[in-house]
């Protein structure tokens, strides 16, 4: 167990819907990654923040917007859903903004839509 | 961005042999880590290793950052070692974080 976790584990969905994910990260920790996997794109970063401030970005889509709050767990919205959003949604997080510090994973969310 | 080439992509071993999997860089980094992927989609933390050598029982792990590689070693594999095998790199210029395509590793009884 990583410490990170994330909520829902699954969500299935239809297309034009809009979701959202949670991470808590591990105690202590003040950075959140968010990484999409999905079967064709591998794992790609997206967004991550630290201490409540967007640090890096990746390539996250203008449908997809994220969030990190006070209490340091940030929440991943994603909006008009296409089939091609399925995918492994993944948070991390580390102890600090950037690097060099170790990343840990939570479960994941597995999204499906429809 | 950097780019993260993992080889070989796909591996099969006998249980109990050996085997190197290699990530190259693109750039220079300075976070650079190893994880393992297993079958329900876990990805566990195998090596945080930015440079230096860093063994953990029949695993270890090499990077030469002046030369943009790292290499993971696994002996005497087993059969719970199998999933997909992914370096990933934070760039030490843009912070932004890449993985490679991952190798996928297969152990036979």
């Amino acid at each position: 167990d990583s410490g990170v976790t994330q909520t829902p584990k699954h969500l299935i969905t239809a297309t034009g819907q809009r979701v959202t994910l949670r991470c808590s990260p591990r105690s202590g920790d003040l950075s959140v990654y968010w990484y999409q996997q999905s079967l064709d794109q591998g794992l790609q970063f997206l967004i991550q923040y630290y201490n409540g401030e967007e640090r890096a970005k990746g390539n996250i889509l203008e449908r997809f917007s994220a969030q990190q709050f006070p209490d340091l767990h940030s929440e991943l919205n994603l909006s008009s859903l296409e089939l091609g959003d399925s995918a492994l949604y993944f948070c991390a997080s580390s102890s600090a903004g950037r690097g060099p510090y170790e990343q840990y994973f939570g479960p994941g969310t597995r999204l499906t839509v429809t | 961005g950097i780019q993260v080439e993992q080889s070989p992509p796909d591996l099969i071993l006998q249980e109990g042999a050996n085997s190197t999997l290699r990530c190259n860089f693109s750039d220079s980094v300075n976070n650079l880590q190893w994880f393992h992927q297993n079958p329900w989609g876990q990805l566990i933390n195998l090596f945080y290793i930015p440079s230096g050598t860093k063994q953990n029982g029949r695993l270890s792990a090499t990077t030469v950052a002046t030369e943009r590689y790292s290499l993971l070693y696994i002996s005497s594999s087993q059969t719970t070692d199998s999933g997909v095998y992914f370096c990933a790199g934070i760039s030490t210029n843009a912070g932004k974080s890449t993985f490679g395509d991952g190798t996928t590793l297969t152990v036979k009884p």
